[in-house]
């Protein structure tokens, strides 16, 4: 069964632009999750989308966004994007919620 | 909300070496906890998983760890470090009615010297 996948693994940006990263989930999972890893912030909650409904939200200014769609892929969207939000974007998913979650390899972005 | 500490931000072990990585955790009740792995350019790994029960939890790769409840600990072990074991170890709490709802420790960097 293939993994979680996460397109594109690398990208570039520019400050003020915006972003839209996919994910992909393991084939029957219906749970996904988004978290962003930085240097200086670790690891941070981003938000969970669980049957196209958004079921949780970190911290995040509303810059951040996201939806997921009827076969259970998902996007995030990064409008207006600052240097600070460049960052490891990973992507998690699991069959329901409160199962455990299997991650991808991440998108890798980079604001200029 | 929960919050989780690990206190070692970087530790090298020399390989055959016993190992044990620190986990401090907050929360109100007992939450669900979770150790990762991340190899360098890659996503997270699943090493071991604690939801109730037996508080000393076997994990994959020789790994295991013990719920302390009266410490507020969730400390990771292993007796022989392989060289492959180098990499980022995170901590993980979650509330027992989500854990989709993550929050990540700090990450300790696992070196192994020869």
């Amino acid at each position: 069964k293939a993994g979680v996948t996460q397109t594109p693994r690398y990208l570039i940006k520019t400050r003020g632009q915006q972003v839209t990263l996919s994910c992909s989930p393991i084939s029957g999972h219906r749970s996904v999750s988004w978290y962003q890893q930085t240097p200086g912030q670790g690891l941070q909650f981003l938000f969970e989308y669980f049957s196209e409904t958004q079921r949780n939200k970190g911290n995040f200014p509303g810059r951040f966004s996201g939806r997921q769609f009827s076969n259970s892929r998902s996007e995030m969207n990064v409008s207006t994007l600052e240097l600070g939000d460049s960052a490891l974007y990973l992507c998690a998913s699991s069959l329901e919620v409160n199962n455990e979650q299997f991650f991808g390899p991440g998108t890798r972005l980079t604001v200029l | 909300a929960q919050s989780v500490t690990q206190p070692d931000i970087h530790i090298t072990v020399s390989e055959g070496a016993s190992l044990e990585l620190r986990c401090n955790y907050s929360y109100g009740a007992t939450p669900y906890l979770f150790w990762y792995v991340q190899s360098p350019g890659q996503g997270l790994q699943l090493l071991l998983k604690y939801f109730s029960g037996d508080t000393l939890v076997q994990g994959i790769k020789g790994f295991e760890a013990e719920f302390k409840r009266s410490q507020s600990s969730f400390n990771l072990r292993k007796p022989s470090v392989h060289w492959s074991d180098a990499a980022e170890y995170f901590c993980a709490v979650a509330p027992p009615y989500n854990n989709n709802d993550m929050r990540f420790g700090a990450g300790t960097r696992l070196t192994v010297k020869p």
